[in-house]
């Protein structure tokens, strides 16, 4: 499978504690997209990459939340200092950006965080 | 920013009826309508999407139309099949180099046999 692959799948951790989640995109995909989805809401976006440069960074993404792709590679995203409410599924997706923007995007299978 | 609007938020029909979801979207720059399918605890998939420069895109029992003066576009299932069911997101893309998709909240879709 040359999907996007994401791990680990599931995560329970205490609240406080820091929790990182791996993403590895397809391939030759160039952008590398985070995203949060809770039960009964559509994904919702909380940071890109273009290569290795993080572009663009939703509100949603607290001073708690890191992500990095330093090789252009793979991506990590870290919450810090966990909260309840952070418990969601975090989707991973990637991209072939060539000129504009309409590309197809491809998601992982999510990585889910329930904070206890 | 983009806001989606997507109704309905569930569809119930019989096997062999027809379905149609509909999206509404606020920023007439807008440029790719793509329609994703989630089934429970699974990824969304890609089943269909649409660029601004056509009106209506069909791949076997599904379609997609756009309306880009009254800014909506519309997911069409024909006979569906219970395996059909599942939730339906609506997304958009700004025309932009720096930007990515925007979700509706879904529309679960059940096909009763």
């Amino acid at each position: 499978d040359t999907g996007v692959s994401q791990n680990p799948r599931h995560k329970i951790t205490k609240r406080g504690q820091n929790v990182t989640f791996r993403c590895d995109p397809i391939s030759e995909h160039n952008r590398l997209y985070w995203y949060r989805q809770t039960l009964g809401q559509g994904p919702e976006f909380l940071t890109y990459f273009q290569n290795e440069a993080q572009l663009e960074k939703s509100r949603l993404l607290s001073d708690r939340f890191s992500a990095e792709r330093p090789k252009g590679s793979f991506s990590t995203l870290e919450i810090q200092r966990t909260e309840q409410g952070d418990s969601a599924m975090y989707l991973c997706a990637s991209s072939l950006a060539i000129g504009g923007a309409g590309n197809t995007i491809y998601f992982g299978e999510g990585s889910w965080l329930t904070v206890v | 920013g983009e806001n989606v609007e997507q109704h309905p938020s569930t569809l119930s029909v019989q096997e062999g009826d027809s379905a149609v979801i509909k999206c509404t979207y606020s920023d007439s720059a807008s440029n790719y309508f793509p329609w994703y399918k989630q089934e429970l605890g699974k990824r969304p998939q890609l089943i269909i999407d649409i660029r601004s420069n056509v009106g209506e895109k069909k791949d076997q029992r599904i379609a997609v139309t756009l309306n880009k003066t009254a800014k909506h576009f519309s997911l069409h299932i024909t006979e569906t099949q219970p395996e059909d069911s599942a939730v339906y997101f609506c997304a958009v893309l700004m025309n932009s180099g720096y930007s990515t998709l925007t979700f509706g909240k879904g529309t679960m879709l059940l096909v009763s046999p």
